[in-house]
């Protein structure tokens, strides 16, 4: 079926440096796209989101890219601290299904080295 | 503010008992949804609702059954506790659905052990 996925399973950055965590979609209609942060024993936690109609979002520290030619998303994370040490996960909605739930993927581990 | 509140935080089950896990927010939010996540996955959808009353099932139903009668609470019942069951579960809500532009809300889970 059709899913969402993450290209590396672990990213490992300097604190200060940039974080660029990956993800790829195999739904062409999948419209709405949503990045969620958790940390250990929590639940995850919004970050950003982005529409189909729109190639990329800004956030507070964080930018989100869309590229619907190859079907790719990614969170960009600026001057990474170690508080953004987390699981990332993107999510999606696709309009056609008529469910009005997200579908996850299965996450990237983010650790930021001091 | 308490936002969603999940009960309890952890629990082991023998195998075919029954539990109830309690889900409720305080948002006065529309949407409500069940997830499972398994070690290094992803959330997986159990169930979700729209509104009270009303209750749809997501990628994962099997096994579980919900009920919404109020806005406030959106609790999951397991009737015959199987090993496969074994999992955190995370319930969430959201004033609109995904398409709205309202992020969904998470508590921090229910962390099952079927034994």
């Amino acid at each position: 079926g059709e899913s969402v996925g993450l290209h590396l399973p672990t990213l490992s950055v300097q604190e200060g440096d940039n974080s660029i965590i990956n993800c790829a979609y195999s739904n062409s209609a999948s419209d709405y796209f949503i990045w969620y942060k958790q940390e250990s024993g929590k639940g995850p936690q919004f970050i950003i989101d982005i529409r189909s109609n729109m190639d990329k979002r800004q956030g507070q520290r964080v930018t989100v890219l869309l590229n619907k030619t190859v079907k790719h998303l990614s969170l960009q994370i600026a001057a990474t601290q170690p508080g953004d040490s987390a699981v990332y996960f993107c999510a999606e909605n696709m309009a056609q299904t008529g469910r009005r739930a997200l579908t996850f993927g299965s996450g990237t581990r983010l650790q930021v080295q001091p | 503010n308490a936002g969603v509140t999940q009960t309890p935080k952890f629990r082991i089950l023998k195998i075919g008992q029954s539990m109830t896990l309690q889900c409720a927010q305080d948002m006065n939010h529309n949407y409500m949804y069940w997830y499972r996540q398994d070690p290094g996955m992803g959330l997986k959808l159990i169930y979700y609702s729209v509104g009270a009353g009303i209750t749809d099932k997501g990628e994962v139903p099997n096994g579980y059954n919900v009920s919404r009668s109020t806005t406030e609470d959106f609790p999951l019942r397991l009737e015959l506790a199987a090993p496969s069951q074994t999992s955190v579960y995370f319930c969430a809500s959201s004033t609109d659905g995904p398409r709205g532009g309202q992020p969904q809300h998470f508590g921090d889970g229910t962390r099952l052990s079927i034994l």
